[in-house]
């Protein structure tokens, strides 16, 4: 089954905006991670939430992750153009610890 | 801070050529991974391993796919006949657990397979 299915969307915003994107998810999981990657490049790690948990911080970024409708949010605080990026939720639901990304979101900060 | 690597950034290859992806995983991890990502599409699965075997593979993961831990530091992705729908960016991943719970995979930069 499909696993960590964002909202597909592209997302434009001016520099110290905030920008927030979604993502849903259909079965039980272990752990919901956020990746960002630049165009073309790798996948960078940005966060992980346990199922257990409901928010978490890390500097600028805020998440949240609500097992009752299954599914979590990142949000950007201050956005900079440095965020321009496509961000994934990955969600852990096995034993093997594999994850399954949704489609990704694309961030563009306007300077 | 540790980090995954992996080799060559780029590979392109002739239809029907083996190929084989080499990642380094960070050191004391457990777990290792395959993924890939189609252009303009999300990553996918395709094989975990753990304890110098295949732990789980996608249905992606058929007989032209092969992983190996041939030393201590070093996990190949081998495909034996490649195809043109084989062209994409091929991710290695590690992750610890050593306590059993779940924890941070950790992505390399990608190799880009181009298969021509």
């Amino acid at each position: 089954s499909q696993q960590g299915e964002e909202d597909p969307q592209a997302l434009s915003i001016q520099e110290g905006e905030n920008a927030t994107m979604n993502c849903s998810y259909k079965t039980s999981i272990n752990n919901l991670q956020w990746y960002r990657q630049n165009s073309g490049r790798g996948l960078v790690h940005l966060i992980l939430i346990r199922s257990n948990e409901r928010e978490k911080h890390s500097g600028r970024l805020r998440v949240t992750l609500d097992t009752s409708k299954k599914s979590s949010s990142l949000l950007i605080t201050a956005s900079r153009a440095a965020d321009t990026a496509s961000y994934f939720c990955a969600t852990d639901a096995g034993g093997n610890n594999r994850l399954a990304f949704g489609k990704g979101n694309q961030v563009v900060v306007i300077p | 801070e540790p980090e995954v690597t992996q080799t060559p950034s780029h590979q392109v290859t002739q239809m029907g050529q083996e190929v084989i992806l080499r990642c380094v995983p960070i050191s004391n991890h457990l777990y290792f991974y395959w993924y890939r990502q189609i252009l303009g599409q999300k990553v996918e699965f395709l094989v975990s391993f753990y304890n110098n075997e295949i732990s789980e593979k996608s249905e992606i993961f058929d007989d032209q796919f092969s992983v190996e831990r041939p030393d201590g530091s070093n996990f190949t992705l081998k495909i034996r006949s490649t195809k043109l729908e084989d062209s994409a960016m091929y991710f290695c991943a590690s992750v610890w657990t050593g306590t059993g719970i779940t924890d941070t995979q950790y992505f390399g930069p990608g190799t880009r397979l181009t298969v021509l």
